[in-house]
């Protein structure tokens, strides 16, 4: 496998779930990223880490909770979500923080119910 | 912090039409990078530009950094089906943000 692997695809939780987002790259690459996308918005930062250290949490709710337990692996826990959280959740990985070749997972369409 | 205001924010063309389509910031970038989305995958890195004047091209894509370091513009030229999907800029401003700030995107319909 080469890229940047999200799974699952789809998911459709209730609120009371708990849930996890894998992100998975192959590339050799120090810095991962999770992403929400939003119908008509901007991408928006919600985590970074850098070589498995967390450098950016951009105000993010608690009922998301990062894990890098490797530089190739990323996962985003989900528990307890709202309706609003339904988003298509990108996962991306680039070199360095500072580089700016960022490589996008397929992302994971997420709907809360 | 940094937005990028891109537009429009949809469009619908012609096959063989050429197609622009334009971002701007309220800071000066030093870098500007556009990438494309297709339907159900991530997007994926089009052209970079490092330099304030540069015009680069990828086959019929072209993309420039303007004067001002605060816009960018993207250009394709005799526009197949295969072209459509969602095109963001996204760039780093000169001040101490390491990640890029995205635009809101320009969807691109192709009609046969």
């Amino acid at each position: 496998e080469t890229g940047v692997t999200q799974t699952p695809r789809h998911l459709v939780m209730g609120m009371t779930n708990k849930k996890s987002l894998k992100c998975e790259q192959h590339l050799g690459h120090n810095a991962m990223y999770w992403y929400k996308q939003s119908a008509k918005k901007p991408l928006e930062l919600m985590f970074v880490y850098s070589l498995e250290e967390r450098v950016e949490n951009n105000s993010v709710p608690s009922r998301f909770s990062p894990e890098c337990p490797n530089s190739s692996h990323l996962f985003l826990h989900l528990h307890t979500l709202q309706p609003e959280d339904s988003a298509l959740y990108l996962c991306a990985s680039s070199q360095d923080e500072g580089s700016y070749g960022y490589t996008f997972g397929s992302g994971t369409r997420l709907t809360v119910v | 912090g940094q937005q990028l205001n891109q537009s429009p924010q949809s469009m619908f063309i012609q096959e063989g039409e050429d197609v622009s389509m334009n971002c701007t910031s309220s800071s000066i970038f030093n870098t500007w990078l556009w990438y494309k989305q297709d339907p159900g995958e991530g997007p994926v890195l089009l052209i970079a530009l490092y330099k304030a004047g540069e015009l680069t091209s990828n086959g019929r894509l072209t993309a420039q950094f303007g004067i001002t370091r605060k816009d960018s513009f993207l250009n394709i030229s005799a526009s197949i089906p295969s072209d459509v999907g969602i095109y963001f800029c996204a760039g780093r401003s000169s001040g101490s943000a390491r990640q890029l700030t995205f635009g809101s995107g320009t969807q691109l319909t192709v009609l046969p």
